[in-house]
């Protein structure tokens, strides 16, 4: 069956330390991967994608993630956390399909 | 353009009240779905379209209808609320030129007492 892990519920980094987001699928065939953002008492916002092409994909507010095939993985990176980052965050697959299919979330905090 | 549009925003019903969530888009996306958002469980699918006249059930549809008339709305209709159904619903369409992207509504939050 397909899923979707998110490691760690809850993250705190400290302003202008590295952000480090863990997103593993499980699937035989590479799906396409996402990350969503969703800011308090809003909807989710697209940060970045990855669908084919280059396994390292950048995304907005200087986020990046790298597709790594045989870790099964799609970690979310920023190298200097801003306050502003502060949110909930999605990893997503798009299998073959229709269905999206969305981790749990990881709520970052970031401590001036 | 709009995008994704939810109404209402914040709703309060009592157990066995009915109502419906409205969804409507305009960009011509043919596919759109629901989700609800619970604490610790992420976002569940609960209904999808992929065209006007066309819907399936998706992770978690039980107590929940959806139609789709037309290409622009989508409502969710809970015929008989339950406490269990207490939760933050999202509307998200995608198609187009953004085809493997989810544009997402800003939510409606549901409460059954």
């Amino acid at each position: 069956a397909q899923s979707v892990t998110q490691l760690g519920s809850h993250v705190s980094v400290s302003e202008g330390a590295l952000v480090l987001l863990r997103c593993n699928y499980s699937s035989s065939v590479p799906p396409y991967l996402f990350w969503y953002v969703q800011y308090p008492n809003q909807g989710l916002q697209l940060l970045l994608k990855y669908t084919t092409g280059a396994t390292l994909v950048k995304g907005i507010n200087g986020f990046e993630a790298e597709f790594k095939k045989s870790e099964t993985s799609f970690h979310l990176t920023k190298p200097s956390a801003h306050m502003s980052d502060a949110a909930e965050y999605f990893c997503a697959v798009l299998f073959l399909g229709n269905q999206f299919y969305f981790g749990t979330g990881t709520s970052l905090t970031v401590i001036p | 353009n709009a995008g994704v549009t939810q109404t209402p925003k914040f709703q309060v019903l009592k157990t066995g009240q009915s109502m419906t969530l409205q969804c409507a888009q305009d960009m011509n996306h043919e596919y759109m779905s629901w989700y609800r958002q619970d604490p610790g469980m992420g976002l569940r699918l609960i209904h999808y379209s992929v065209g006007a006249g066309i819907t399936d059930q998706g992770e978690v549809p039980n107590g929940y209808n959806v139609s789709r008339s037309t290409t622009e709305d989508f409502p969710l209709r809970l015929l008989s609320a339950a406490p269990s159904q207490t939760s933050v619903y999202f509307c998200a369409s995608r198609g187009g030129s953004g085809a493997n992207v989810l544009t997402f509504g800003a939510g409606s939050r549901l409460t059954v007492l």
